[in-house]
């Protein structure tokens, strides 16, 4: 069965420093990775997905994750956080075989912004 | 093009009483996906429709239960109410079923059950 783990439920940055947020998958077969992010108040909003073509993903608003298969690891990082990046952010896998249309979402990491 | 629209955006229901939420997907996708949100349990998938046809189906009692319409419109049906059916209500739309589909979420139905 697929599944994801957030490491951390939160995580605190002063803005313009580095953001990491970690994620570990459990696939048995090559998954495809999403991470998600969540405004207050508002729906899901797509950052980037993996789904094999490059191990680094490039997202929007200038956040990036790398899939490493040796670790099971999916990490989002973004060098410089803005205020704007308080959010709530999800590591999704897609559910597969018999379930394969299903995104299965991580517990989330909140991300704290401090100026 | 349109986002995921879903209405209502704000319910207050009480225990024993059903509900009706509805999700017009993005034009051109043909799967709508149904997810429920809460404190507790996180984000928890309910159903998928494709082609008017149920595809997959998560662990939630029967109480809950969707449909989808030939424009691709779904709409999903809570009966008799529980407090802890108290959740954010997210459907996303996708071009197809599965594998590396992105799916596109609403904004979302926020149900209060008293």
């Amino acid at each position: 069965a697929q599944s994801v783990t957030q490491l951390d439920s939160h995580v605190s940055v002063s803005e313009g420093t580095p953001v990491l947020l970690r994620c570990n998958y459990s696939s048995s077969y090559s998954p495809s990775l999403f991470w998600y992010v969540q405004h207050p108040n508002k729906g899901l909003q797509l950052l980037l997905k993996y789904t094999s073509a490059a191990t680094l993903v490039k997202g929007i608003n200038g956040f990036e994750a790398e899939f490493k298969k040796s670790e099971t690891s999916f990490h989002l990082t973004k060098p410089s956080a803005h205020m704007s990046d308080a959010a709530e952010y999800f590591c999704v896998v897609r559910g597969g075989g018999g379930s394969q249309g299903n995104l299965i979402f991580g517990k989330g990491t909140k991300l704290s912004v401090k100026p | 093009k349109a986002g995921v629209t879903q209405t209502p955006r704000y319910l207050i229901k009480t225990r024993g009483q059903q509900v009706t939420l509805s999700c017009s997907p993005i034009s051109g996708h043909r799967s709508v996906s149904w997810y429920q949100q809460t404190p507790g349990q996180g984000l928890q998938f309910l159903f998928e429709y494709f082609s008017e046809t149920q595809r997959n189906k998560g662990n939630f009692p029967g109480r809950f239960s969707g449909r989808q319409f030939s424009n691709s419109r779904s709409e999903m049906n809570v009966s008799t109410l529980e407090l802890g059916d108290s959740a954010l209500y997210l459907c996303a739309s996708s071009l197809a079923l599965g594998g590396q589909e992105t799916q596109y979420f609403g904004p979302g139905t926020r149900l209060l059950v008293l």
